[in-house]
C-alpha cells in the first residue's frame, strides 16, 4: 500500500520574533554539522556550519550553538521575515567517514505570519 | 552559474520501466551524492562517488545503480521501477574534504504508478 508520510515537526512564529529550531544528532563521533534550508519545490540550500571544536558560530542573521554534551544542536534566525519560511534540517558528519557521507535530521519547517 | 544540474524535474513511470536520473555539475567537484527523500523525511543517501570512476553503496542502495565516468556527470539508474521508488531525488556535490558542504541540485520528483 502507499505509505504515508510522517508529520513534520513544526514551528510558528510572528514576523520579526526570533525563532530557535532544534535537532538531536545521534552520533557522538560527528565533528561537524550543517544547518540546510529547504524551501517547497527547491533543493537543501547551505546555511551555516560548525565544527565540533566550537560552541558557537554567526552569521548574517542565524547563529549556530553545539552542546555536545546532550548532542544537541540549535539555529537561531534573529527578526524572522516571511521568505524564512522552510523546513530547516541539521546535518552531521564524522570527518572519519569515507566518502564524506551526511546523516540528515528529519526536519523542521518553520512558519512565518506576518 | 549554473552549479548542480538535474533533468528531468517530474516523470511518471509505469512499474518495471526503467530510466535514468541525470545529474551534472560545473564546479570540478570530486564528491557527488544520490539521495532519496519522501514525504516528511530527512534525505537518505543512495549512493556516492569519491572521483570519476569510483562509486560506492549508501543507506539505501537497493533497487538502483550509478555510474561516474567523468567528474561532472553521475547518473542514477532505475532498473525495474517499483512504486516504492515514489520519491523526491536529489543529487549533490562537493569540493574535498576540508569542508563538507554539499551542494544540491533542485531535484527530480519521480511517481511510479
Amino acid at each position: 500500500g502507499e505509505s504515508v508520510g510522517l508529520h513534520l515537526p513544526t514551528l510558528s512564529v510572528q514576523e520579526g520574533d526570533n525563532s530557535i529550531i532544534n535537532c538531536a544528532y545521534s552520533n557522538s563521533a560527528s565533528d561537524y554539522f550543517i544547518w540546510y534550508k529547504q524551501e517547497s519545490g527547491k533543493g537543501p540550500q547551505f546555511i551555516i556550519d560548525i565544527r565540533s571544536n566550537m560552541d558557537k558560530r554567526q552569521g548574517q542573521r542565524v547563529t549556530v550553538l553545539l552542546n555536545k554534551t546532550v548532542k544537541h544542536l540549535s539555529l537561531q534566525i534573529a527578526a524572522t521575515q516571511p521568505g524564512d519560511s522552510a523546513v530547516y534540517f541539521c546535518a552531521e558528519n564524522n570527518s572519519g567517514n569515507q566518502g564524506g557521507k551526511l546523516i540528515f535530521g528529519q526536519g523542521t519547517e518553520l512558519s512565518v505570519k506576518p | 552559474n549554473a552549479g548542480v544540474t538535474q533533468t528531468p524535474k517530474f516523470r511518471i513511470l509505469k512499474i518495471g520501466q526503467s530510466m535514468t536520473l541525470q545529474c551534472t555539475q560545473d564546479m570540478n567537484h570530486n564528491y557527488m551524492y544520490w539521495y532519496r527523500q519522501d514525504p516528511g523525511m530527512g534525505l537518505k543517501l543512495i549512493y556516492y562517488s569519491v572521483g570519476a570512476g569510483i562509486t560506492d553503496k549508501g543507506e539505501v542502495p537497493n533497487g538502483y545503480n550509478v555510474s561516474r565516468s567523468t567528474t561532472e556527470d553521475f547518473p542514477l539508474r532505475l532498473e525495474l521501477a517499483a512504486p516504492s521508488q515514489t520519491s523526491v531525488y536529489f543529487c549533490a556535490s562537493r569540493q574535498g574534504v576540508a569542508k563538507n558542504i554539499q551542494y544540491f541540485g533542485a531535484g527530480t520528483r519521480l511517481s511510479v504508478l
